[in-house]
């Protein structure tokens, strides 16, 4: 079953911050985010696998709830390289992996 | 070393033709995939694949089928192209199913049907 992101697309000045949600109608495995740029292909940037997760590395963090249905991926202090499309994936039972219909970041100076 | 390498990069070929995508993964994955990307970005799994399992979306027109002559192969067979099937096809792949790990995907090969 597809996740529902959104927004679908969101534009931030640099320096500015942006949360990208993520939901399912029903509980969740894992949830994978991966960010494409334009002509290449997805680039994983992480996953969570359990209720009540967050996870970050740099300026980039996400969560997922404690019932396993949303998850909210957090952009802060926006740079010009996070432009790109934002996907989740999820995945449920033995289901493979399933994206949302992305979310169009685009970050200006 | 590339870890999942498709061939060819764009593709354009006549409707009514048969034509095929390679995909090559050397990262010693089980599972492979294929995803379509329409025009519109929408990622769309088209099927997954490990050595033991295939599981095909069920939208996806029987005109595709994936061919596999080993675990680190998984190819994209297309017949009797249509306007329609334009779009970027990604290859992907992951330890056993993609829950828990990170999926890897190709380049992506560029489809025109004309």
């Amino acid at each position: 079953q597809q996740p529902v992101q959104s927004p679908q697309a969101v534009i931030l000045r640099e320096g500015e911050d942006a949360v990208i949600n993520c939901s399912s109608s029903k509980a969740l495995y894992s949830v994978h985010w991966y960010r494409q740029k334009h002509g290449e292909a997805p680039v994983f940037l992480m996953i969570l696998l359990k209720g009540g997760e967050q996870k970050g590395h740099d300026k980039i963090s996400a969560s997922f709830n404690e019932k396993k249905q949303q998850s909210s991926l957090y952009l802060t202090a926006s740079q010009l390289s996070y432009s790109g499309t934002y996907f989740c994936g999820t995945q449920s039972g033995n289901t493979p992996l399933v994206f949302g219909k992305g979310t169009r970041l685009s970050v200006i100076a | 070393d590339t870890a999942v390498s498709q061939t060819p990069k764009y593709l354009v070929t006549q409707m009514g033709n048969d034509k095929s995508i390679k995909c090559e993964q050397n990262l010693g994955h089980d599972t492979m995939y294929w995803y379509k990307q329409d025009s519109k970005k929408f990622l769309k799994i088209m099927f997954s694949y490990n050595n033991k399992e295939l599981i095909i979306n069920e939208t996806v027109p029987n005109r595709f089928s994936p061919k596999s002559p080993d675990k680190a192969h998984l190819n994209l067979h297309i017949n009797s192209l249509e306007l329609g099937d334009s779009a970027v096809y990604f290859c992907a792949s992951s330890r056993q199913g993609a829950g828990n790990t990170e999926a890897f995907f190709g380049q992506g090969t560029r489809l025109t049907v004309v």
